[in-house]
């Protein structure tokens, strides 16, 4: 596609469980970015992969926040054990050098 | 204090109105971003800029480095151009550390 996929456009999932958010990024970017946005407020930081390597991790909020690139090109965020304040919209972008940001994934967590 | 800070919070204007939504920062940057979001939808990127000033259609962004203030400027306001407006400023590298949004609403 031309632009940065996420899927799915929205996961309702109870507290406790497992979730994995999908992003494709545009094809041949080499940067992809993790971000959250609660509502009302500006999108935070979560995670930014160069190729396959997390190059920085340093916005995930917990460990029960992980992310993968196993092959420098589509990324899963994985969040374990869901609580009710995981509930945001989480936003991937891919660049050089602009970022181009996907529609995002709703996740509101009961 | 944030460091990215943007006012108004929120903005009602008529049609036809001139707009501007104002962004501070805190730190020396690269590159400032602004972006648009609408309700359900994801985020668009309106300019990255570094000085001076840029034009797409209706749409002016401004940026005085030295100040650490950039300016967005939409000439006769749409309804549709009613959104959340937001600036972004790279930090660490790429990583990118917004503003809480300007909501912006354009009456008919």
């Amino acid at each position: 596609g031309a632009g940065v996929s996420q899927t799915p456009s929205n996961k309702v999932t109870e507290k406790g469980k497992y979730v994995e958010l999908r992003c494709d990024p545009i094809s041949g970017h080499t940067a992809l970015y993790w971000y959250r946005q609660s509502l009302g407020q500006g999108p935070e930081f979560l995670i930014y992969f160069q190729g396959t390597g997390a190059a920085d991790d340093s916005g995930l909020p917990n460990d029960r926040f992980f992310a993968v690139r196993p092959e420098g090109s589509v990324s899963t965020l994985k969040i374990q054990r869901t609580e009710r304040g995981d509930s945001a919209v989480y936003l991937c972008a891919s660049s050089p050098p602009e970022q181009y940001f996907g529609p995002g994934t709703r996740l509101t967590v009961t | 204090k944030n460091e990215v800070e943007q006012s108004p919070q929120n903005l009602t204007a008529q049609e036809g109105e001139f707009i501007t939504i104002n962004c501070s920062y805190s730190v020396g940057i690269s590159a400032l971003h602004w972006l648009q979001q609408h309700p359900g939808g994801g985020i668009v990127s309106l300019f990255m800029l570094s000085s001076g000033k840029k034009k797409h259609g209706r749409l002016i962004a401004t940026i005085n480095i030295q100040e650490k203030h950039s300016s967005l400027h939409i000439t006769a306001s749409h309804p549709r151009d009613s959104a959340v407006y937001i600036c972004a400023v790279p930090r660490d590298g790429n990583k990118l550390v917004f503003g809480a949004g300007t909501i912006l609403r354009v009456k008919s």
